[in-house]
């Protein structure tokens, strides 16, 4: 399985952009960037799902570099609810959905 | 729509003893994961089921694990028997699989699991 790497934790102040990197240098063609959240004592959420080009939905917003080693989560604008582990996963062909340890995104009032 | 269900809530065993956790996907959901995990990290995946198919237990502690999905819909996770170090909140998810087309998973509250 091709592997991610995100910062350990991350901090904002509430109502400003957060954006949250996540590499994946040995991403291969057909592997899905998905991105998760796992809220304190809850399962984890799906928040957003891309190939290469860059998406948007009600959540967030998903920037892929043009070489697909890259992404990152933008949240537009933070609020306390939004503070949760962040976990970037690449979606395999064989529809595996394997986590690391996310980023840990504290949100400040 | 209904959510993925699981139960129980909570357990707590003593080591040696069995367990088993009940997982009821979204209706439809094709794809079955069961998860574990421990306080401080990523869930980690022990199975998962296409249909009533295993597709991958790599990470299934098969000494003392074991799972299965009968007629393809609810499905039972057991531990026997327990260790300490099974202590983790066990998580049930489930997605639709159609073709390549990825679809969100949909995870459960999760059992959390005390051996003591």
């Amino acid at each position: 399985d091709a592997k991610t790497t995100q910062p350990n934790s991350m901090e904002s102040n509430e109502e400003e952009p957060v954006h949250l990197p996540c590499n994946h240098s040995t991403i291969s063609g057909t592997d899905y960037i998905h991105w998760y959240r796992q809220l304190p004592s809850q399962g984890p959420e799906y928040v957003i799902h891309g190939l290469t080009s860059n998406v948007n939905n009600r959540m967030a917003s998903l920037a892929i570099a043009e070489d697909r080693k890259s992404s990152t989560l933008i949240l537009h604008r933070a609020t306390l609810r939004d503070a949760a582990v962040y976990y970037c996963i690449l979606r395999s062909p064989a529809n595996k959905l394997v986590f690391g340890a996310g980023t840990i995104l504290r949100v400040k009032s | 729509e209904a959510g993925v269900a699981q139960s129980p809530r909570y357990k707590i065993i003593e080591k040696r003893q069995s367990v088993a956790f009940w997982c009821n996907p979204i209706s439809g959901h094709a794809t079955l994961y069961w998860y574990q995990q421990i306080l401080g990290q990523g869930p980690k995946l022990l199975i998962q089921f296409q249909n009533n198919g295993v597709v991958d237990d790599s990470q299934l502690p098969k000494d003392r694990f074991s799972a299965e999905r009968l007629k393809g819909v609810d499905s039972t996770l057991k531990i026997q028997p327990a260790k300490l170090e099974d202590s983790a909140v066990y998580l049930c998810a489930s997605s639709l699989k159609g073709g390549q087309k990825y679809t969100e998973a949909f995870f459960g509250q999760g059992t959390r699991l005390t051996v003591v």
